[in-house]
């Protein structure tokens, strides 16, 4: 079936400096894919909807500045953690949205999820 | 706003024990509701969902039936496996479809044998 598949599943960072996650569509084309996060005892959050070709459209209160979101392809988006500091350490995952044909549903496939500290 | 507030884990099982896992929510409008599991190691799958008021969600033995009047949709599943220990997570969408998804904080099982 499909899958999505995120990278890395974990990385430690140190402080000030950038990292960047992939979230890939393994067999189908996304033009739409999904950033959460988590953190400690928290629920996922949405952070953002990344769209292939255009700027991606983020939640309130999520500095897009900060997260840079990238989906310069039908497979691939990317999330880049500008000038990371201890408190963006958490747990990030991405979803990826497989078009429906004919009557069938769209479908929501989910990544692995990447852990990040930043120390 | 719209909330998913579930049940804190972790849950210790024996196997063939019954599971609930508590899951109520907030919302405006005529939310669907889901639930989803991750195995360890890999992504969230789907589990079931229900998108109307007293349908109910079924999958690999769990259930969940969408209660309006209680705000709830508790997963149930009448005799756990171990391989069914994972991190669930109860979740709804204001927008009918699975998209903005608004999750609980996840409730993770462990099914000893």
């Amino acid at each position: 079936g499909a899958v999505v598949s995120q990278h890395p599943s974990r990385v430690i960072c140190k402080s000030g400096t950038s990292v960047k996650i992939e979230c890939r569509s393994l067999d189908f084309q996304a033009t739409t894919m999904f950033w959460y996060r988590q953190f400690p005892k928290q629920s996922l959050m949405l952070m953002a909807t990344s769209n292939e070709g255009s700027k991606a459209t983020y939640e309130q209160g999520v500095e897009k500045d900060k997260f840079l979101i990238n989906h310069a392809s039908l497979t691939l988006s990317t999330l880049t953690v500008t000038s990371a500091h201890p408190e963006d350490s958490s747990f990030y995952i991405c979803s990826a949205r497989q078009l429906g044909t004919g009557v069938s549903q769209d479908t929501i496939y989910f990544g692995e999820g990447s852990w990040l500290t930043v120390v | 706003g719209d909330s998913v507030t579930q049940m804190e884990g972790p849950v210790t099982l024996s196997e063939e024990a019954f599971l609930t896992i508590n899951c109520t929510y907030t919302a405006t409008g005529y939310p669907s509701l889901f639930w989803y599991v991750q195995y360890p190691g890999e992504g969230l799958q789907l589990l079931l969902k229900a998108t109307k008021a007293d349908d109910k969600g079924s999958n690999k033995g769990f259930e969940a039936t969408y209660r309006k009047e209680t705000t709830s949709f508790h997963l149930e599943k009448g005799s756990v496996q171990v391989s069914d220990s994972a991190v669930y997570f109860c979740a709804l969408s204001v927008q009918g479809g699975s998209e903005k998804l608004v999750f609980g904080k996840g409730t993770k099982l462990t099914v000893n044998p």
